[in-house]
């Protein structure tokens, strides 16, 4: 069992679907990352969230849209999503962005499929 | 972006046997940090060694870092069917942000 839970665990959408990833955490970490991962490869940054506030976005575009209600949820919305946007899409925490030296802990990620 | 690479690719050994990784990357760091992945599962932090310590050592893991070669090994000792998964080194730059190796795939054969 990890300590970042992460629903669903699936989740098959179509291209003009509107859904929603989330991610929780009670570890009291307040820093929080989503991180996308294609098959065979390592994962790649989107977002990063430090106190609740959004502390980088990687150019990801706009069709994904992050959101920090508390500092123990994370959620991802998902709207007009491509065919090449299927992946596995992985929560992390941390119990700081800054300053660094901490380790992140992952949830299991959500299998995402695009129709 | 991915500063690291990570050597072998793949590795394939016998149950009982070590196995060795390595991770190089290209720019000054605060930390280097291993990961491991298992199929189909999130990654699972294995050890951080920063940037002024050279050996790092976690029950069967051995983790040693060379700043002047950019480079780092994680040894894996008397390995088990249960150690098959992916390896990700991971280092993390002077903005905090962790740039990923490509990964390393170790197969245990029983």
């Amino acid at each position: 069992d990890t300590e970042v839970t992460q629903t669903p665990k699936h989740l098959v959408m179509g291209m003009t679907n509107k859904k929603s990833l989330k991610c929780e955490q009670h570890m009291g970490h307040r820093a929080m990352y989503w991180y996308k991962q294609k098959a065979k490869k390592p994962p790649e940054l989107m977002f990063v969230y430090s106190y609740e506030k959004l502390s980088i976005n990687e150019s990801v575009p706009s069709r994904f849209s992050p959101e920090c209600p508390n500092s123990s949820l994370l959620n991802l919305h998902l709207h007009a999503l491509q065919p090449e946007d299927s992946a596995l899409y992985l929560c992390a925490s941390s119990r700081r962005q800054v300053p660094g030296n901490q380790p992140q802990h992952f949830g299991d990620g959500t299998r995402l499929s695009i129709l | 972006s991915q500063q690291g690479e990570e050597d072998p690719q793949a590795l394939s050994i016998q149950e009982g046997e070590n196995a060795t990784m390595n991770c190089s990357y290209k720019t000054s760091i605060n930390n280097l940090q291993w990961y491991r992945q298992n199929s189909g599962r999130g990654l699972v932090h294995l050890i951080l060694i920063r940037s002024n310590e050279r050996e790092k050592h976690s029950g069967r893991l051995r983790v040693t870092l060379d700043t002047s070669k950019k480079s780092s090994s994680l040894l894996i000792t008397a390995s088990r069917a249960a150690d098959t998964a992916s390896y990700f080194c991971a280092t993390e730059r002077s903005n905090y942000q962790l740039i990923w190796g490509a990964g390393t795939k170790l197969i245990i054969k029983p």
